[in-house]
């Protein structure tokens, strides 16, 4: 089975720190995701990695980088923490293949970060 | 850009009962794919079912099932014969036939009562 682990599972920061997520697979998976979850919302992209070092903006990137230095390993960076970054965030990965959309994302258990 | 709603933000039902989930969506590509997600309180996000537009027969798995009216755009989840472990949040989603990314609804909250 995937595993897809996400380094805390309950992070408390405060205002202005610079804040990592990290977030490892074990499947060799091309793609990892990092999403936004908040009541009512559902789940947001914030960004997308399709390779080593490569990264595409999702839908809200702004406040967040994401560093992918190797295949297993994708991290969210909140460069100055603010307190509507308060949410529960959500790590994915899933396997490319060329003509084959029905692949479906594998997702970790979730970091719900407070920002006080 | 494609959306995804769902319309029901909370649901019940009795056990061993039937209930449907609703998934709307939008979009102008011919071909795509369509995905229902489980998120189980605390626990991790895992695939329930998942549809090809292509496709015309409606993808069943175990208890699980979907209407999918392409013309309607809808593409809605029925749980047959419900149990306590079905207690959860429901995710619609959405990818398009180019890309790798997944467009989610708000969530329905589904309570399965004894």
């Amino acid at each position: 089975d995937v595993k897809v682990t996400q380094s805390s599972r309950y992070l408390v920061k405060r205002t202005g720190e610079k804040v990592f997520l990290e977030c490892v697979q074990d499947m060799d998976h091309e793609n990892m995701f990092w999403y936004r979850q908040d009541p009512g919302l559902g789940l947001r992209l914030i960004y997308f990695s399709y390779d080593v070092k490569m990264k595409e903006k999702g839908d809200i990137p702004e406040g967040y980088s994401v560093s992918r230095e190797k295949k297993e390993r994708f991290s969210l960076i909140l460069e100055s923490a603010s307190t509507n970054q308060t949410s529960m965030y959500l790590c994915a990965s899933s396997l490319h293949r060329q003509g084959e959309g029905n692949q479906p994302q594998h997702f970790g258990d979730g970091t719900r970060l407070s920002i006080l | 850009a494609q959306t995804v709603t769902q319309s029901q933000p909370e649901m019940s039902v009795q056990e061993a009962e039937t209930v449907t989930l609703s998934c709307t969506y939008d979009t102008s590509e011919n071909n795509y794919y369509l995905f229902w997600y489980k998120q189980p309180p605390s626990r991790q996000m895992i695939l329930v079912i998942r549809q090809e537009a292509y496709k015309q027969q409606n993808a069943t798995e175990n208890r699980f099932s979907v209407n999918f009216q392409k013309a309607a755009k809808s593409f809605s989840l029925k749980i047959s014969d419900s149990q306590l472990g079905d207690t959860a949040m429901y995710f619609c989603a959405y990818r398009g036939n180019a890309g790798n990314m997944l467009t989610f609804g708000g969530g329905t909250r589904l309570m399965v009562k004894p």
